[in-house]
């Protein structure tokens, strides 16, 4: 069974920095890779980017590149994100989760999410 | 960015009916579109990938269909456990981007 767990809930004050781990399970981690989704209130989910878990390599969206970093530990079979520079509009549910690349097969999966609060 | 599309946001229906649910995008992806179910307060589940492939664990009842910027999500009889909110999402250009969602509610 494919499965992400992520950490817990984090309260943050602004300006500071989130840093959240998913580990994955069930399937062939370095072939696929990890992306992290933010979700706000009520808002439709937003890519905030991937890692490839065989090389490290990392493609982050315009909109967190100045802010995020994800990195991997391959024995450890996990993904780390963290964003730095929080503010109020950062509150939001953050899932790891596999998503269709090509057409082809892959293990459909999504961590349980890890609700951020940013309030100071 | 690609722009995805679902309008209604929210639809009625009642047990036992079909339900189409549609998603456009601001232009052509092929067929590189997926589909989640979300419930409250849950993350969301993927349903179909390449605009119509079941992943293993999704029921028949579930189908996908259509390419280039017009697709549609059909659940062929509804049962209580589909109540939920549906997301549309286009994998072709990067980033990928997700419809804003259609809420399935009970009639």
């Amino acid at each position: 069974e494919v499965q992400m767990v992520q950490s817990g809930a984090e309260v943050k004050e602004p300006g500071a920095t989130v840093k959240i781990s998913c580990r994955a399970s069930g399937y062939t981690f370095i072939d696929h890779y990890m992306h992290w989704v933010q979700q706000a209130p009520g808002r439709r989910p937003e890519w905030m980017g991937l890692i490839d878990p065989e090389d490290g390599k990392t493609t982050y969206a315009e909109k967190f590149k100045s802010r995020v970093t994800m990195k991997v530990d391959r024995p450890a079979r996990t993904v780390y994100m963290e964003l730095s520079s929080l503010r109020s509009e950062d509150t939001a549910v953050y899932y790891c989760t596999t998503l269709a690349w090509n057409n082809n097969p892959y293990p459909a999966g999504w961590g349980q999410g890890t609700p951020v609060t940013v309030s100071s | 960015d690609i722009q995805m599309t679902q309008s209604p946001s929210s639809l009625s229906a009642s047990i036992g009916d079909r339900v189409t649910i549609p998603c456009r995008a601001s232009q052509s992806i092929g067929n590189y579109l997926a589909w989640f179910q979300q419930k409250p307060g849950k993350a969301p589940k993927s349903l179909i990938y390449a605009t119509s492939r079941l992943h293993d664990d999704v029921p028949s009842k579930f189908s996908g269909s259509g390419s280039g910027t017009d697709f549609t999500l059909t659940i062929s009889s509804l049962q209580p456990e589909d109540f939920a909110t549906y997301y549309c999402q286009q994998y072709h250009t990067y980033p990928p981007t997700f419809g804003g969602g259609t809420r399935v509610e009970i009639k």
